[in-house]
């Protein structure tokens, strides 16, 4: 178990709709990652958040958003969802999102678009 | 640019074969950070090790151990007595400190699928 907590597991819904991605870091981490995994296009960096600030963002669509709250919660809003954003996203922490801090990974949740 | 290439897309064992999994990088800073995921059939990522691009020092850690040859740019993965548990698609990462930033985004391999069999 790395910690890190990620809701839904799994989540299907249709094109066109709009869902939300939850995500608690482990306890003391500061910052948040956001990865997608498709065949496609493997594991990709999607955005970045430190202590509730955007701090990097990566391959993110602009129909995708996320925030970090006060209590270092995450969410990744994918709205306008296309049958290509079938994937599945996880979330990270680390203890301060520096570069020799390993990232420790959620379960992931897995998004089909139907 | 910042690249990682896992040239073994899938490799099959029988149990007890040692079996090396290979990871090659490309990074134009001196600072940086290598490190192996292991994704199980259950699919979350497992975090299995960190190495600082200062030291090359070789690393065993039970049945597993990594070599990194700064050389040749290389961070592989080896695997004694493969077990049926060790099946899984594992992944090598590199974070640096591209344009002076700290920041510790990964960029993944591909990865390569393990299959131990029995």
């Amino acid at each position: 178990d790395s910690g890190v907590t990620q809701t839904p597991k799994h989540l299907i819904t249709a094109t066109g709709q709009r869902v939300t991605l939850r995500c608690s870091p482990r306890s003391g981490d500061l910052s948040v990652y956001w990865y997608q995994q498709s065949l496609d296009q493997g594991l990709q960096f999607l955005i970045q958040y430190y202590n509730g600030e955007e701090r990097a963002k990566g391959n993110i669509l602009e129909r995708f958003s996320a925030q970090q709250f006060p209590d270092l919660h995450s969410e990744l809003n994918l709205s306008s969802l296309e049958l290509g954003d079938s994937a599945l996203y996880f979330c990270a922490s680390s203890v301060a999102g520096q570069v020799n801090q390993p990232q420790h990974f959620g379960d992931g949740t897995r998004l089909s678009i139907l | 640019a910042q690249k990682v290439t896992q040239a073994q897309t899938e490799i099959s064992v029988v149990e007890k074969e040692d079996v090396t999994l290979d990871c090659v990088y490309e990074t134009r800073d001196t600072t940086y950070y290598l490190f192996w995921y292991k994704q199980p059939p259950s699919g979350e990522l497992v975090f299995l090790i960190r190495r600082n691009s200062f030291d090359e020092q070789n690393e065993i850690s039970g049945r597993y151990s990594w070599n990194f040859q700064k050389s040749t740019s290389s961070f592989n993965f080896t695997i004694t007595a493969s077990q049926v548990v060790d099946s899984a698609v594992y992944f090598c990462a590199l974070s640096d400190q591209g344009r002076g930033s700290t920041l510790g985004r990964l960029y993944f391999g591909r990865g390569t699928q393990l299959t131990v069999w029995p």
